[in-house]
């Protein structure tokens, strides 16, 4: 199965800024998600990332506020713009295909 | 997307209990997919279900599909601490679309 580099790991950042996660896969694979997770809670999917067009977004979440780059089979990334500390959570992708799926190790983002 | 309702939300066991958690869908569903996460960590992925009935086995660990594809169970035999965290059922969709889980926690 794809291995995942997820980073930054965790982050603490200013209300207001924005924060930019990067995904790297070993290898090529059809699909890439993004997910939040609130400590204690079950993964709740942002969006697709769709390579070479734009993200299929969940309902609740905005290209504005989180949007997504896949430039390639191998790599995507998400930023969480003009954050506030309601942002704060775990981020996690995940790639794969209908064989299986392997997340990313996360990122904890602290919005301060 | 599909949902599925896990059940039970949390389960407190003496280590070398069993433990069971199941999932039920009101669809019938193509396949399904298990998750562990542990404590801190990310979700692995532990199986992928398929055929009516099917049974599978990791170890201490048994997974099963219903006969009419519409719930699943993950059996562990005689628990350990290292069993604990939250497991969580995937009814098969893409974009994957997660069970609340059922967290296990285990007491020497």
């Amino acid at each position: 199965s794809a291995v995942i580099s997820q980073k930054p790991s965790r982050d603490i950042c200013q209300r207001g800024t924005s924060l930019t996660i990067q995904c790297q896969v070993d290898s090529q694979v059809t699909m890439m998600f993004w997910y939040r997770q609130q400590p204690g809670q079950s993964l709740t999917l942002i969006a697709t990332a769709n390579q070479g067009s734009e993200a299929t977004y969940e309902s609740g979440f905005v290209i504005d506020k989180f949007p997504i780059s896949r430039p390639n089979l191998t790599f995507s990334t998400l930023t969480v713009s003009n954050m506030s500390p309601e942002d704060s959570s775990i981020y996690l992708c995940s790639a794969g295909n209908e064989n299986g799926y392997t997340f990313g190790s996360g990122t904890r983002l602290t919005v301060v | 997307g599909q949902q599925v309702m896990q059940i039970p939300q949390y389960q407190h066991v003496q280590e070398g209990e069993d433990f069971t958690t199941y999932c039920n869908s009101s669809t019938t569903l193509s396949n399904i997919q298990w998750y562990k996460q542990r404590p801190g960590g990310h979700p692995v992925f532990l199986i992928q279900l398929v055929k009516s009935g099917e049974v599978k086995k990791q170890k201490r660990l048994t997974f099963q599909f219903g006969e009419a594809k519409k719930n699943s169970s993950l059996h562990i035999t005689a628990t350990q601490t290292t069993d604990v965290g939250t497991y969580f059922c995937e009814p098969g969709n893409t974009p994957l679309v997660f069970g609340k889980g059922t967290r296990l926690s285990v007491i020497a």
